[in-house]
């Protein structure tokens, strides 16, 4: 496998169960991603890891539980969620440091992304 | 104001000719800028960063304006297979990415 892997690729669920996404880098990189990308609105970022530590939370709701066990691998714990949450929820990896900007090296690379719909 | 704004479009352009999308953002302290280029239902792909000096890649130029806080990507003879919606993407402080809506462009025969 390379880049960027996410399963499952789709997933319908109801309200009340409880699922998990999963993302997995194979790039080496240091920084993972999670967006929600809804109809006809820009994609939004959800939470970013660094080194495994959560560095951001866009004001998302708690039931979102995101993990990252190691620098390969996040997942996306879903519990109790709403029709509203029904969207593309993509991953992305990059490697971060000083430095890496300016040289354009710091690109975020996506995963295909998982469609879920919640009934 | 949003962060990044773009004309949704659609752009409708024959094969051939050459088109212009714009983006502004309003964080100033914005740091590096991109267009994401997506496919229907497709995850989105880095087209190019786009440098304050300016860069072109082939036929696509992208062009950044610090002052104005614009941004532009200008595809000359479009293919077909230049159609998709392009991404407007600015990087603030955090590694985050904020996207635009997208601009689509759609290349007929």
């Amino acid at each position: 496998e390379t880049g960027v892997t996410q399963t499952p690729r789709h997933l319908v669920m109801g309200m009340t169960n409880k699922k998990s996404l999963k993302c997995e880098q194979h790039l080496g990189h240091n920084a993972m991603y999670w967006y929600k990308q809804s109809a006809k609105k820009p994609l939004e970022l959800m939470f970013v890891y660094n080194f495994k530590e959560q560095t951001e939370n866009n004001s998302v709701p708690s039931r979102f539980s995101p993990e990252c066990p190691n620098s390969s691998h996040l997942f996306l714990h879903l519990h109790t969620l709403q029709p509203e949450d029904s969207a593309l929820y993509l991953c992305a990896s990059s490697q971060e440091s000083p430095g890496l900007a300016s040289l354009g090296e710091d690109t975020q690379y996506f995963g295909p992304g998982t469609r879920l719909t919640v009934l | 104001r949003k962060e990044v704004e773009q004309d949704p479009g659609p752009f409708n352009v024959p094969e051939g000719a050459t088109v212009a999308f714009n983006c502004t953002y309003s964080n100033s302290a914005s740091q590096s800028f991109f267009w994401y280029r997506q496919d229907c239902r497709k995850e989105p792909k880095l087209l190019m960063s786009v440098y304050s000096s300016g860069n072109e890649d082939g036929r696509f130029t992208a062009q950044l304006n610090r002052a104005s806080q614009y941004i532009s990507l200008l595809i000359r003879d479009s293919k077909l297979s230049d159609s998709a919606t392009y991404l407007c993407v600015v990087e603030n402080s955090g590694y985050a990415l904020n996207f635009g809506k997208g601009t689509s462009l759609l290349v007929t025969p």
